[in-house]
């Protein structure tokens, strides 16, 4: 069974950018998270999708936004991107809710 | 709203038992936890619901009091593999969403 896969792996963009991050989840899960992973604030919790809908988010500004397709791969979009954006992104999928979540390698994001 | 891990840092030597602590000031429905070797992505370990079914693997074990809403991860007879940062992840809900948050981590490394 395939993990979950994220494109790209790396990316560098400049202050003001925006950019478009892709996760395909693992097969039949319906479930996607994503997450920031930064090493002053540790994992945190962006927002979740479930069946093309976000059912969940956590305390990130509107420049943060994400969506589902109905094969379930999801793409999370940051506008007007901060040097305080450099990061990792990690997306994680599941069957539904908060089961046990299968992590993809992350989009390692830098921001000059 | 982080939960609290403690230790911050934990070093081993090969055989040692170790405890890894989780504490959040909220009501918790489930309490996660992860673990992530340098470099690589977060992997499941266990999950522990209210209510006291868990989900995990069969050489882990944690233990969740509802009541005090704390975990704890038990780490016995450690291995070098056991090496990584130890993440618990707890689901509650805030502002109207259910969110997963994930605490600092815990830093483990295991020496022969």
């Amino acid at each position: 069974k395939a993990g979950v896969t994220q494109t790209p792996r790396y990316l560098i963009k400049t202050r003001g950018q925006q950019v478009t991050l892709s996760c395909s989840p693992i097969s039949g899960h319906r479930s996607v998270s994503w997450y920031q992973q930064t090493p002053g604030q540790g994992l945190q919790f962006l927002f979740e999708y479930f069946s093309e809908t976000q059912r969940n988010k956590g305390n990130f500004p509107g420049r943060f936004s994400g969506r589902q397709f109905s094969n379930s791969r999801s793409e999370m979009n940051v506008s007007t991107l901060e040097l305080g954006d450099s990061a990792l992104y990690l997306c994680a999928s599941s069957l539904g809710g908060w089961d046990e979540q299968f992590f993809g390698p992350g989009t390692r994001l830098t921001v000059l | 709203q982080q939960p609290v891990q403690s230790p911050q840092a934990v070093i081993l030597r090969e055989g040692e038992d170790a405890v890894i602590n989780c504490s959040s000031s909220k009501a918790l429905y489930s309490v996660h936890w992860y673990r992530q070797k340098h470099g690589e992505a977060p992997v499941f370990l266990m999950i522990l619901l209210k209510g006291g079914e868990q989900k995990g693997h069969d050489k882990i074990s944690a233990s969740f009091n509802e009541k005090k809403q704390q975990s704890s991860l038990y780490l016995t007879a450690s291995q070098l593999s056991y090496s990584g940062t130890y993440f618990c992840g707890t689901d509650s809900l805030s502002g109207g969403y259910n969110k997963l948050i994930f605490g600092a981590g815990t830093r483990l490394a295991v020496h022969p």
